[in-house]
């Protein structure tokens, strides 16, 4: 069975450093796709980058990057420059072939001023 | 307006009580899902639909029920509800393509007492 590992259960950093959120799935499929979702006070669940399994190239977006190691099944989220508003919950999700989320059990991430 | 919108969203209940959460979505999507939200243990596949006459239990079914009314529509029902469903309930929808991002409504906080 597949399984999403966040080995961080609560981080703290000050504002306009750079993070790193961690991250490791087990799992036997060549072929699925990873995800960083986001969960502020809100409590909206919100999607930060999505990387595809085949795709050797690190997924960007603005701030936001991951470090993709297939062979190490690592998938770190890096966050630069942070921001206040980023404090909020982040999972790490796997996606197999059933088209099923599997979710890590999260970061709680505070961005301190 | 919200593309994917559930009610309520707060509910307070008693022991024993049937209760349904309700969601609906604008987007035209054809996948629908129900996950629950747990401190410490993070999301959790309820029950899944990959179209109107297609529904599936996920991870956590049990105690569950769900009515797919249309392509908009998909409901979750607690028959009897019980203290350690007090959780926070999460819809969300997506497209037909594999690995699609799914998109989440705002949530459900329900607490049985």
């Amino acid at each position: 069975a597949q399984t999403v590992t966040q080995s961080q259960p609560e981080m703290s950093v000050q504002e306009a450093e750079t993070v790193t959120l961690s991250c490791t799935y087990d799992t036997s499929e060549s072929n699925y796709y990873l995800f960083w979702y986001k969960q502020p006070p809100s409590r909206q669940m919100i999607l930060v980058i999505r990387q595809e399994a085949y795709k050797q190239q690190n997924a960007t977006e603005n701030r936001f990057s991951v470090n993709f190691q297939k062979a190490a099944k690592s998938f770190s989220l890096k966050i630069s420059d942070s921001q206040l508003g980023d404090t909020a919950m982040y999972f790490c999700a796997f996606m197999n072939r059933d088209d099923k989320i599997i979710f890590g059990k999260g970061t709680r991430l505070h961005i301190l001023p | 307006d919200a593309d994917v919108t559930q009610t309520p969203r707060n509910r307070i209940t008693k022991t024993g009580k049937r209760i349904m959460l309700e969601c609906s979505q604008t987007k035209g999507h054809d996948r629908m899902y129900w996950y629950r939200q747990d401190p410490g243990l993070g999301l959790r596949l309820i029950y899944y639909s990959f179209d109107v006459k297609d529904i599936n239990k996920g991870e956590i079914s049990d105690g569950y029920s769900v009515s797919r009314q249309a392509q908009a529509k998909f409901s979750l029902s607690l028959e009897s509800a019980i203290p350690n469903q007090t959780a926070l309930y999460f819809c969300a929808t997506s497209t037909r393509a594999f690995a699609d991002t799914q998109y989440f409504g705002p949530g459900t906080r329900l607490t049985v007492l």
